[in-house]
């Protein structure tokens, strides 16, 4: 089964409005972490956002947000007010445990329309 | 602060030549990692370290080796290269949370 799972190939979403891209895992650790990167044209993965398996609250880092739902193993990246500089592809990952591995979903391609 | 440097950033092989990435880290982080990206398969895992002199498989190692023989610097060979290696190689170096990545490199096998 896949650890990590993006149903959504490519998604589309007007500038200044709010985009989900969504994310669901499949671990049986009480303990793991959860996190979005960027990959913009040029490349290069950037890190976005983490959610530990324990926190209580959703994580937010800017105009980012995390949509963490336990009991439903998901994971979504809310993004406010998109820009044109978020067009890119989106990675959902996951770390089990105290593991060493990172496991990572095929990615979500946004593109924002003017 | 560089980061984590990639070198090459481009290289175009022949079926049956070797060549060594190299993954270069000044972050003083203990984990370090090699993937391969190809489209519609996301990031898969090649071969990790967890420190100086360690290394372990990932989920697709067949094909290459790696050494980490000093903390900031883990390589990845490729000792005979075939067409189904051609993809781009990512290298990321981690510390308890997220990994950071470099650049890539883009490898062609003809």
């Amino acid at each position: 089964a896949q650890k990590i799972t993006q149903t959504q190939p490519g998604m589309f979403v007007q500038e200044k409005e709010a985009v989900t891209l969504d994310c669901t895992y499949d671990t049986s650790d009480q303990s793991y972490g959860l996190f979005w990167y960027k990959q913009p044209s040029s490349g290069e993965m950037i890190f976005l956002i983490y959610q530990g398996s324990y926190d209580e609250q959703n994580a937010t880092e800017g105009r980012y947000s995390l949509n963490f739902q336990k009991a439903r193993k998901s994971a979504n990246l809310v993004i406010s007010a998109s820009q044109l500089g978020d067009s890119a592809m989106y990675f959902c990952a996951m770390r089990e445990g105290l593991g060493n591995q990172f496991y990572f979903g095929t990615g979500t391609s946004l593109t924002v329309i003017p | 602060n560089a980061g984590v440097t990639q070198t090459p950033k481009f290289r175009v092989l022949k079926t049956g030549q070797s060549m060594t990435l190299l993954c270069a880290q000044d972050m003083n982080h203990e984990y370090m990692y090699w993937y391969r990206q190809d489209p519609g398969m996301g990031l898969r895992l090649i071969h990790y370290s967890v420190g100086e002199g360690t290394t372990a498989k990932g989920e697709v190692p067949d094909g290459y080796n790696v050494s980490r023989l000093k903390k900031q610097n883990f390589l990845l060979g490729l000792e005979s290269a075939a067409p189904s290696q051609t993809s781009v190689y990512f290298c990321a170096s981690s510390y308890r949370l997220a990994q950071y990545f470099g650049p890539g490199t883009r490898l062609t096998v003809l």
